[in-house]
C-alpha cells in the first residue's frame, strides 16, 4: 500500500533555532499535503495544506513565517519551525492524498515529535 | 461545524476482555467516519470506515456503525489481545465542508497479558 515517510520521528532543539521535517510519499504522487500538529491532551489540527509547486494555505492563527511549507515536488513536503520556541513543542504528522481510479486516498506519515528546550 | 468527540484515556484492559471507544461528532451534511489506529513509533494507519449512515465498518475483528440519530460511532471489539495495543483516533472527513479531517483526541488502549 501507499507509504508516506515522515523524519525525523523526534528531534529536541534549542530556542531559536530551526527545524525541518520532511515528508516523502514513496510510492505515489502526492498532488497534495496536509500538515497537522497536536499538543498534549488535544485533538490532531491542521495546521496547513499545500499542493505540489504553490504556496501552502495555512488555517487560522498559524504564522506562515514561522511554519514555512514546501511542496516542490509530487513526493516530497516539508515543514520548517523558525525561530522555535517551547511553546512549539509539539507533535507533528503529515498527510498525503492521491488520487487514484477516480477516489482520493489519503496516508498519513508516522509522526514527529518535536521538543524546543 | 464539524468536530469529534473521543472517550478519554487511557484504557487498560486484560487479554480477551471487551473494548468499546465511544466517539459521537458534529457535522453538516453527510460526513464519512473513521477510526484510525497508531502503534508505538509508527503513522496513522486506517483502521476502518463508513461512509453512510448504517455502515458498519470492520477489520481486525474491529466494529463500529455509523449511527446518524445518535451522530455516534463507537468501536468495539469482542476480545482484545496484547498487539491491539496502540493509540485510536476517531475521525471525520467531510468533502462538503473542504478536504482536512477533524480528530478526536486519541484514545491510548494497554492490552495486558
Amino acid at each position: 500500500g501507499a507509504v508516506v515517510s515522515q523524519h525525523p520521528s523526534r528531534v529536541i532543539c534549542k530556542s531559536g533555532t530551526s527545524v525541518k521535517i520532511e515528508c516523502r510519499s514513496l510510492d505515489f504522487q502526492a498532488t497534495t499535503m496536509f500538515w497537522y500538529r497536536q499538543f498534549p491532551k488535544q485533538s490532531l489540527m491542521l495546521m496547513a495544506t499545500s499542493n505540489e509547486g504553490s504556496k501552502a494555505t495555512y488555517e487560522q492563527g498559524v504564522e506562515k513565517d514561522k511554519f514555512l511549507i514546501n511542496h516542490a515536488s509530487l513526493t516530497l513536503s516539508t515543514l520548517t519551525v523558525t525561530s522555535a520556541h517551547p511553546e512549539d513543542s509539539s507533535f507533528y504528522i503529515c498527510s498525503a492524498r492521491e488520487y487514484r481510479q477516480g477516489i482520493y486516498g489519503y496516508t498519513f506519515g508516522s509522526g514527529t515529535r518535536l521538543t524546543v528546550v | 461545524g464539524n468536530s469529534v468527540t473521543q472517550m478519554e484515556g487511557p484504557v487498560t484492559l486484560s487479554e480477551e476482555a471487551f473494548l468499546t471507544i465511544n466517539c459521537t461528532y458534529t457535522a453538516t451534511g453527510y460526513p464519512s467516519l473513521f477510526w484510525y489506529v497508531q502503534y508505538p513509533g509508527e503513522g496513522l494507519q486506517l483502521l476502518l470506515k463508513a461512509t453512510k449512515a448504517d455502515d458498519k465498518g470492520s477489520n481486525k475483528g474491529f466494529e463500529a456503525t455509523y449511527r446518524k440519530e445518535t451522530t455516534s460511532f463507537h468501536l468495539e471489539k469482542g476480545s482484545v489481545q496484547v498487539s491491539d495495543s496502540a493509540v485510536y483516533f476517531c475521525a471525520l472527513h467531510n468533502q462538503n465542508t473542504g478536504n482536512q479531517f477533524y480528530f478526536g483526541t486519541g484514545t491510548s488502549l494497554t492490552v495486558i497479558p
